[in-house]
């Protein structure tokens, strides 16, 4: 079946670093990816919506200048965190959806900033 | 806008009890309605769907039925399992939104042995 690969799966950096989360499907072209972030025990919020080729829409109370999205191709996305601080740790999760594929969730990646 | 509530966790049971999780949606069209599954550290995965009133989705011994009339889509299983014990979220995609999915608040579920 489709598959999403989302890279780190796990990172700790300092305070005031900046951090790039990968997001591939490695099977299937993916037109539109999607980035959500969830708070321990709560559900996630989309924080912006991607699609090849064009810049990001970004969820109300989202800071574009803070969370930057590339998809540049079809099969890669990146959101970059800029200048984390330790209110940004977060478990990070991406999707991909391409024609007629639904929505194929990578395993996300947990973010602590010290 | 569109929402989605479920009924809170954790909901404990045991081995081979019967399950339902309550979800009820609010949306200004006619969403499709899903159940992703989530175990720990890991993303989600989709359990099963329906996109329109009175499918049902199903799978793995999991099934939801859309009830327009109600505005529900509430899982159920006759006999879960110990393997069961995840966090499960409702969620719903409107037609011309692109694929954006909203989001219930999760119920997680633990089977005991």
């Amino acid at each position: 079946g489709a598959v999403v690969s989302q890279h780190p799966s796990w990172v700790i950096c300092k305070s005031g670093t900046s951090v790039k989360i990968e997001c591939r499907s490695l099977d299937f072209q993916a037109t539109t990816m999607f980035w959500y972030r969830q708070f321990p025990k709560q559900s996630l919020m989309l924080m912006a919506t991607s699609n090849e080729g064009s810049k990001a829409t970004y969820e109300q109370g989202v800071e574009k200048d803070k969370f930057l999205i590339n998809h540049a191709s079809l099969t890669l996305s990146t959101l970059t965190v800029t200048s984390a601080h330790p209110e940004d740790s977060s478990f990070y999760i991406c999707s991909a959806a391409g024609q007629r594929q639904p929505q194929h969730f990578g395993d996300g990646t947990r973010l602590s900033i010290l | 806008g569109d929402s989605v509530t479920q009924m809170e966790g954790p909901v404990t049971l045991s081995e081979e009890a019967f399950l339902t999780i309550n979800c009820t949606y609010t949306a200004t069209g006619y969403p499709s309605l899903f159940w992703y599954v989530q175990y720990p550290g890991e993303g989600l995965q989709l359990l099963l769907k329906a996109t329109k009133a009175d499918d049902k989705g199903s799978n793995k011994g999991f099934e939801a039925t859309y009830r327009k009339e109600t505005t529900s889509f509430h899982l159920e299983k006759g006999s879960v399992q110990v393997s069961d014990s995840a966090v499960y979220f409702c969620a719903l995609s409107e037609k011309n939104q692109g694929g954006k999915l909203i989001f219930g608040q999760g119920t997680e579920l633990s089977v005991k042995p």
